[in-house]
């Protein structure tokens, strides 16, 4: 079946450095989102990308959609700490259907 | 946030018990989900509805059972709750394909 994989799974960086997680999907896909989930918290929708190569920016985190339209990265510029929780990317593959293919999730640690 | 509110936040109940879960959104969203959390397993979707009374099954449907009576409100009902179905409950509703999720329930079997 269809699959969105993401890495890294999970992800502990000094405060200031920079990180990436990455999706990449079995199948083309139509859109992708990433949302937040904060620990103890409920997922919470950043951001969806549309278009083959779209690049979102939402102050300190780069949003990036493939030219294939089957993988996507999220980057964080000079992390902090209130960037910890769970970052995952959802995509959907097009058609009347409203589902979502879900990855497992990034879990980023920063150390103050 | 949207409006989605989830009850009981929080559930302890027997094995073998009936359980109800609430989703209630005030969004007027046509698409309501549920979904179970659980280390390891990131969100796996349970069932969804595209409208009222129209419902359809997810990945991990099975002892789960739901209904949507209404544009707002979508129940998950566990018939016959059993160990393996203790998790994290999320509810979420949209329009397009973006979703919105409820505060959670967190569910344990005992």
């Amino acid at each position: 079946g269809q699959q969105v994989m993401q890495i890294p799974q999970y992800q502990h960086v000094q405060e200031g450095e920079d990180f990436t997680t990455y999706c990449n999907s079995s199948t083309t896909l139509s859109n992708i989102q990433w949302y937040k989930q904060r620990p103890g918290g409920h997922p919470v929708f950043l951001i969806q990308l549309v278009k083959s190569g779209e690049v979102k920016k939402q102050k300190r985190l780069t949003f990036q959609f493939g030219e294939a339209k089957k993988n996507s990265s999220l980057h964080i510029t000079a992390t902090q700490t209130t960037d910890v929780g769970t970052y995952f990317c959802a995509g959907n593959n097009a058609g009347n259907n409203r589902k979502l293919i879900w990855g497992l999730g990034t879990s980023l640690a920063v150390n103050p | 946030d949207a409006g989605i509110t989830q009850s009981p936040r929080h559930k302890v109940t027997e094995t073998g018990t009936p359980v109800t879960l609430r989703c209630h959104q005030t969004e007027n969203h046509r698409y309501m989900y549920w979904y179970r959390q659980d280390p390891g397993h990131g969100l796996r979707l349970i069932h969804y509805s595209y409208g009222v009374k129209d419902t359809d099954k997810g990945e991990v449907s099975d002892g789960y059972s739901v209904s949507r009576s209404k544009t707002e409100d979508f129940l998950l009902t566990l018939e016959s709750a059993t160990s393996s179905q203790t998790s994290v409950y999320f509810c979420a509703s949209g329009q397009d394909y973006i979703q919105y999720f409820g505060a959670g329930t967190r569910l344990s079997v005992l």
